[in-house]
């Protein structure tokens, strides 16, 4: 069956990066995009960006101004997402997810709890 | 950013019929289609609600989504125990920096 697997849990200081990885399964990869979105503690769920698993073109939130990087490796079946400068509010589960046109997000990974602390 | 806009919080007693609205704007929902997920304590999110109102293969029909003008909503009839859950409405938003997915708040649904 289709699954999203995503690397562990990330411990981090403040100003430095975290690159969390999602390895897709029992697909075709190309035809999909995957899309990141993170869950503070007790928060709504977050859109972050999006890769196309095709031509590799992304798109991410304004909100990250910069700080987020989503690269894929096809032949691996692998997206990842590198997020930079770290704070302390960037402390969430950060979450891949599959999608294809309007249907958003059908398979989502196990999520990945990003801890940002001094 | 924008925001979809969700009651907090909503409740029923078992057998009862709940719904929850998900209120947008012109550049997402109105234009868009919208989904519906569900998530339990400490797991991700699943798909309940797609294209507006298509349901994937093995979600019940209790769920049910619709969706007018700037508005959706999603409806559980038969309301049961196991459907405690966080509810959260998405669709794509159209900006100026070019289209995005935009969230809603999330409602909680209590089973009385």
């Amino acid at each position: 069956q289709v699954q999203l697997v995503q690397s562990g849990a990330e411990v981090k200081k403040p100003g430095a990066s975290v690159k969390v990885s999602c390895k897709a399964s029992a697909y075709s990869f190309t035809p999909y995009s995957i899309h990141w979105v993170r869950q503070a503690p007790g928060q709504r769920l977050e859109w972050m960006g999006w890769i196309n698993g095709g031509n590799g073109n992304t798109k991410h939130s304004q909100k990250f101004h910069g700080r987020v990087t989503i690269t894929k490796d096809t032949s691996a079946r692998i997206a990842y997402m590198e997020l930079s400068s770290l704070r302390s509010e960037d402390t969430a589960v950060y979450y891949c997810a599959r999608a294809s046109g309007t249907k958003l997000f059908d398979y989502w990974g196990q999520g990945t709890l990003v801890t940002v602390s001094s | 950013q924008s925001v979809l806009t969700q009651p907090p919080s909503a409740s029923g007693t078992p057998g009862q019929r709940v719904t929850i609205s998900c209120s947008g704007s012109s550049s997402n929902i109105g234009s868009n289609t919208v989904n519906w997920y569900q998530q339990l304590p400490g797991t991700a999110p699943k798909l309940l609600i797609y294209s507006n109102n298509q349901r994937p293969s093995g979600v019940p029909d209790r769920f049910s989504g619709s969706k007018s003008g700037t508005s959706a909503s999603l409806a559980i009839s038969g309301l049961q125990s196991e459907d405690e859950a966080d509810y959260y409405c998405a669709a794509w938003g159209d900006t100026l920096n070019g289209p995005h997915v935009v969230f809603g708040g999330g409602t909680k649904l209590t089973v009385l």
